[in-house]
Parts: structure tokens; C-alpha cells; sequence
């Protein structure tokens, strides 16, 4: 049983560039929660998410960041003219239900140069 | 606004003791707490979870109690073992909001 997949895990983007984060979420799973973790710093919630509706997006900046959850295929964590600051682990969970434990992937490292 | 709050960033134990990691929140909605473990460049990994009608929940060397009048609960790990050595995290979800909020983590060391 595959646990939550992210790709990439180590993702290069110069100043400017748009960057995809991807999502696959444990079978039988359909609730999604994005997390940001800055250097030192602890988890950081961005965006709560069931296939195909954003339940909660009070922790995503309100501009350059979007996320969804189609019906089919992974979650997508898209920020556009990526600058210096968002470089950061983004970590995604899955959950089977919104009471249920959430389990996380191995992440995505973002390094904007 | 910190809703949970791990107050001590490191612990050092040595191998075999009780390592007690605390965590405090102060959010009176939330009804449902969790511990991960995170080693370094991985992701969290779910350790143990307890509901606010419990007070205590245990899984194998993994013990969580929940103080719900103090607003506190802690994380035993009986006995510590090297490779219990990483960051845990205390997190928490509750009333309307299902969001997990999470402490800023408390490093572990066990020394062997």
C-alpha cells in the first residue's frame, strides 16, 4: 500500500519561473492538506482540499499561489514568479476522512536562485 | 497567535530512560491531537493520536496523555532508543476548522 507520493522531491527554479508541486494522495483517500516548512521553523499550514473543492485556503498567500485537487490525478501546488523567499520544504498529507490522521509525503525542497 | 505551543526546542535523554515531551494549546475547540516524528529531509511520520474524550492512548513504547483542563498533553516514550533521535511535532484539529495546526517541535536526542 503506497503511502503519499510527491514529486519532485528537489526542485531548481530561478527567480521569476513558475513551479508545480505534485501530489498523490494514499488510496482511498480524498482529502488533501498542504504544508510549507521554512529553515527553522516548524509546519505551516497552506491549504485544505477535497477532490475538486478547496475547503480551507487561510494559509495560502493571496497572490502567485494556487492549489487543486482534481477528480482525477494528483494535487497541484502551483506558485507562479517564484521569488527567493519561497524557498521552503512544502510537505502534502493525505487523509481518508477530516477526522481521520493525516500521513505525509516525503516532500518537495523548492530552491529559488 | 501560537494555538499550540511545544516550549522546550530540545530534549536529551539517555538510551533506555522515559523521554516526556510536553506540548500546550490553547484553543479550547480542539478535540483531537496527534505526535509526529520527523527525521531530517523526510516528512512527518504519524506516531500516535488521542481524542478529547480520552485521556490517555498507548501504542507500544508511544504513551499520550491529555490534560484537557490544563490545556496540556505530553508524548512518553518508554524506553528511549537511539533511533528515537529526531524532531516531534504536536499537532492539533478541532471544532469547525480542520486544519491541523502544528507546535514549532521539540528536538529528541537519545544518547546511547
Amino acid at each position: 500500500n503506497a503511502g503519499v507520493m510527491q514529486n519532485p522531491r528537489h526542485l531548481v527554479r530561478r527567480r521569476g519561473q513558475e513551479a508545480r508541486l505534485r501530489c498523490s494522495p494514499m488510496k482511498g483517500h480524498s482529502h488533501v492538506y498542504w504544508y510549507r516548512q521554512l529553515p527553522e521553523e516548524g509546519l505551516k499550514f497552506m491549504v485544505y482540499l477535497q477532490k475538486e473543492n478547496i475547503i480551507d485556503e487561510s494559509g495560502m498567500p493571496k497572490e502567485r499561489f494556487s492549489a487543486e485537487f482534481p477528480k482525477e490525478g494528483p494535487s497541484i501546488l502551483r506558485i507562479q514568479q517564484v521569488v527567493r523567499g519561497d524557498s521552503a520544504a512544502y510537505f502534502c498529507a493525505s487523509l481518508r476522512s477530516e477526522v481521520a490522521e493525516a500521513f505525509f509525503g516525503q516532500g518537495t525542497r523548492l530552491t529559488v536562485v | 497567535d501560537q494555538q499550540v505551543k511545544q516550549n522546550s526546542p530540545s530534549l536529551s535523554v539517555q538510551e533506555g530512560r522515559i523521554s516526556i515531551l510536553n506540548c500546550d494549546y490553547t484553543n479550547s475547540m480542539f478535540d483531537y491531537f496527534l505526535w509526529y516524528k520527523k527525521y531530517p529531509a523526510e516528512g512527518p511520520t504519524f506516531l500516535i493520536s488521542i481524542s478529547s474524550i480520552k485521556d490517555k492512548n498507548e501504542d507500544g513504547r508511544f504513551t499520550v496523555f491529555l490534560n484537557k483542563s490544563a490545556k496540556h498533553l505530553s508524548l512518553h516514550i518508554v524506553p528511549s532508543q537511539p533511533g528515537d533521535s529526531a524532531v516531534y511535532f504536536c499537532a492539533a484539529r478541532g471544532g469547525s476548522n480542520y486544519k491541523l495546526t502544528f507546535g514549532k517541535g521539540t528536538l529528541l536526542t537519545v544518547n546511547p
